[in-house]
């Protein structure tokens, strides 16, 4: 398994423009997210998907859009990025929705994508 | 709201015990957990501890719940260079999201 991948790894945008931040994992999980991490902030939930078809806000969705087509995959798309866009954003997954009766439901993370927007 | 709260940074000497606290305000949480995160990576699942438990002993790592304070701790034996790295405590909300709520992480120096 690869686990959950992610890219690209670098970009650099300038304001206004837009591009989607890639995010696929191949371990049949229901539960995917994305999160910002910014310095003495740890991360933030942006948004997450319970099941492919579903959606929801976390708390910092303003300037993005997601969508679950797939279960695999769970792109994030910035509609018209402004440098308080700049950041490392981390995709995450796990087995299920809901916390688990047994085991942890850990999240796994993705690598990163160092974003920066000028 | 939610919030997780964590102190920014902590320096040990190598071989001595580090200890760094968290505390939380979900008081319904399920599971919390201890995530390592070296640099220019991801984070990885350290530990994690089930809400009806007060501690965890998983090899050099303790974990201890204090559910009354909503205090959570993460204790390394014999700290090593390798251990230097941000730890990040998260909390499971409830309800059947899977949503985690994250602290803001601490830097844990190590000097030789």
């Amino acid at each position: 398994n690869a686990g959950v991948t992610q890219t690209p790894k670098f970009q650099v945008l300038k304001t206004g423009q837009s591009m989607t931040l890639q995010c696929a994992q191949d371990m049949n999980h229901e539960y995917m997210s994305w999160y910002r991490q910014d310095p003495g902030m740890g991360l933030r939930l942006i948004h997450y998907s319970v099941g492919a078809g579903i959606t929801d806000q976390g708390e910092v969705p303003n300037g993005y859009n997601v969508s679950r087509s797939t279960t695999e995959d769970f792109p994030l798309r910035l509609l018209s990025a402004a440098p308080s866009q700049t950041s490392v954003y981390f995709c995450a997954s796990s087995l299920r929705a809901g916390v688990a009766l047994r085991g942890s439901n850990e999240q796994f993370f993705g690598p990163g994508t160092r974003l920066t927007v000028l | 709201g939610e919030d997780v709260e964590q102190s920014l940074f902590l320096s040990v000497r190598e071989g001595d015990s580090s200890v760094i606290n968290c505390t939380y305000t979900d008081s319904s949480s399920t599971y919390l957990y201890w995530y390592k995160q070296e640099p220019g990576a991801g984070l990885q699942l350290l530990t994690y501890i089930f809400s009806n438990m007060d501690m965890k002993q998983d090899q050099r790592l303790t974990v201890l719940l204090n559910k009354k304070d909503k205090h959570l701790s993460l204790r390394i034996a014999d700290t090593q260079t390798g251990d230097s790295a941000i730890y990040f405590c998260a909390e499971s909300l409830s309800g059947n999201t899977g949503k985690l709520i994250f602290g803001q992480g601490t830097t844990l120096q190590v000097k030789p």
